[in-house]
């Protein structure tokens, strides 16, 4: 079973309107979220992380945990072009090793100006 | 200017010939990681080390080695490099103490192995 999931896209939307990235994973003993940003050809940049379920604002970004769905979401409003990138959720997993960090494989998102 | 920084950014070499990946960070963090990322595959863990002296594997750290003698530099050593090493590599870290997933990562080095 694959340890976080996204959908790869494209995930095409119009500029001004708000994109909806989903990821889910499969350790309900998951504690903290991450979501990353990656221009093609760049590193990724961490851009919102959520501890606990319910909504997390910052700016125009909003996260969404739910937990018992084991799936946390990433809203950005009001997309821009400079919004296109690839947006990788990753998720403190529980491993025998001390450190958990997994990635999915990200989604790539396009702002159609 | 906090930073991570790796060299070389872009590499081409053939198979069997040893290299050397460098990556050095002037935040004073603890925490230090080596990760692949290849199409279709995302970001994969090779090694990380929690402090000095101190590394473990990752999910994929087959063909590599790394070694953690200082606290700001953590190479990765290819010592026989085959094809399927072409990827993309990046270099990551973190204080310790902090959020697991709060890293900061170097640009990138391409490594293309024919």
């Amino acid at each position: 079973q694959k340890e976080v999931e996204q959908n790869s896209g494209p995930l095409s939307v119009p500029e001004g309107a708000i994109a909806s990235l989903n990821c889910t994973y499969s350790d309900r003993g998951s504690q903290s979220f991450f979501w990353y940003r990656q221009y093609s050809g760049k590193s990724p940049e961490l851009i919102m992380f959520i501890y606990s379920n319910g909504d997390k604002e910052d700016g125009r970004f909003t996260a969404q945990l739910n937990k018992a769905s084991q799936y946390v979401s990433l809203l950005i409003r009001d997309s821009q072009p400079s919004d296109s990138a690839t947006y990788l959720c990753a998720v403190n997993i529980r491993r025998g090793g001390a450190d958990g960090l997994t990635f999915g494989k990200g989604t790539h998102l396009i702002i159609q100006p | 200017e906090a930073q991570v920084t790796q060299n070389p950014r872009y590499l081409i070499t053939v198979t069997g010939k040893k290299l050397t990946v460098t990556c050095s960070q002037n935040m004073n963090h603890e925490y230090m990681s080596w990760y692949r990322q290849d199409p279709g595959l995302g970001l994969r863990q090779i090694y990380y080390s929690m402090n000095v002296e101190v590394t473990d594997k990752g999910d994929v750290p087959e063909g590599y080695k790394v070694s953690r003698k200082e606290k700001r530099n953590f190479p990765l050593i290819l010592e026989s490099p085959s094809p399927n090493q072409t990827s993309l590599y990046f270099c990551a870290s973190r204080k310790v103490a902090g959020r697991v997933g709060e890293l900061f990562f170097g640009e990138g080095s391409r490594l293309t192995v024919l």
